[in-house]
């Protein structure tokens, strides 16, 4: 079993519409968690963070639940600037390493 | 801020040949940098982890033979990728942390894509 596992898509959504994204991780130890959006021969760059409580960032909000080892990112009223690959991403010492999830490829059509 | 660099973007070589990527943090030191492989439709695979001064942390499978680390100082780690092969031909991205300061957050470079003839 992967240690964070994502469906991989392509959500094929139309402009405006809202998507969410599951992850799942199997190191009950793990203590940060992240999205981060990937574009096409790009390197990965910071979303956001995900908290215990939940998080919101303009149109997107992030949930964690620690007891399932599930994170989940929304995204409400998408843009076509939003296509992208979104990496569900899991850290799980004090340090800084990261264990990234297969990522879920999300294309917004007009 | 947080800004890394990676030099070269983009290389093109011939088998057997020898490719160096350089990593530099621009703006802050990292206390540990991270080397990723990507293959096309597959997502980051950490290949190793440097702290400066000291020898790079590789993962199961990679070669450190083959992919050289080198972490000279606080702001530049180097892979040289010795050899190279077709089967080499990947996505190599690097990172940068800045340790408890921020845990679990890495900073990264544009990447560098190379190609083994």
């Amino acid at each position: 079993r992967k240690e964070v596992e994502q469906d991989p898509g392509p959500f094929n959504v139309p402009e405006g519409a809202t998507v969410a994204f599951n992850c799942t991780y199997s190191n009950s130890a793990s203590q940060s968690f992240f999205w981060y959006r990937q574009d096409c021969r790009k390197e990965p760059k910071l979303l956001m963070s995900v908290y215990s409580s939940g998080n919101e960032d303009g149109r997107f909000t992030a949930q964690l639940n620690r007891a399932s080892q599930y994170i989940s990112l929304l995204i409400r009223d998408s843009k076509l600037s939003d296509s992208a690959t979104y990496l569900c991403v899991v850290n799980h010492n004090a340090g800084n390493m990261l264990t990234f999830g297969g990522g879920t490829r999300l294309m917004v059509k007009p | 801020g947080a800004v890394v660099s990676q030099h070269p973007s983009r290389v093109i070589c011939k088998s057997g040949t020898s490719v160096k990527i350089e990593c530099r943090s621009l703006d802050f030191q990292a206390t540990t940098m991270f080397w990723y492989r990507q293959f096309p439709k597959q997502s980051l695979m950490l290949m190793a982890t440097s702290n400066e001064g000291s020898k790079a942390t590789y993962e199961q499978g990679v070669e450190k033979d083959k992919f050289l680390i080198n972490h000279a100082s606080l702001t530049l780690s180097t892979l040289t990728v010795t050899s190279a092969h077709p089967e080499d031909s990947s996505f190599y991205i690097c990172s940068a942390g800045v340790g408890l300061a921020i845990p679990g957050v890495q900073y990264f470079g544009p990447g560098t894509r190379l190609t083994v003839l």
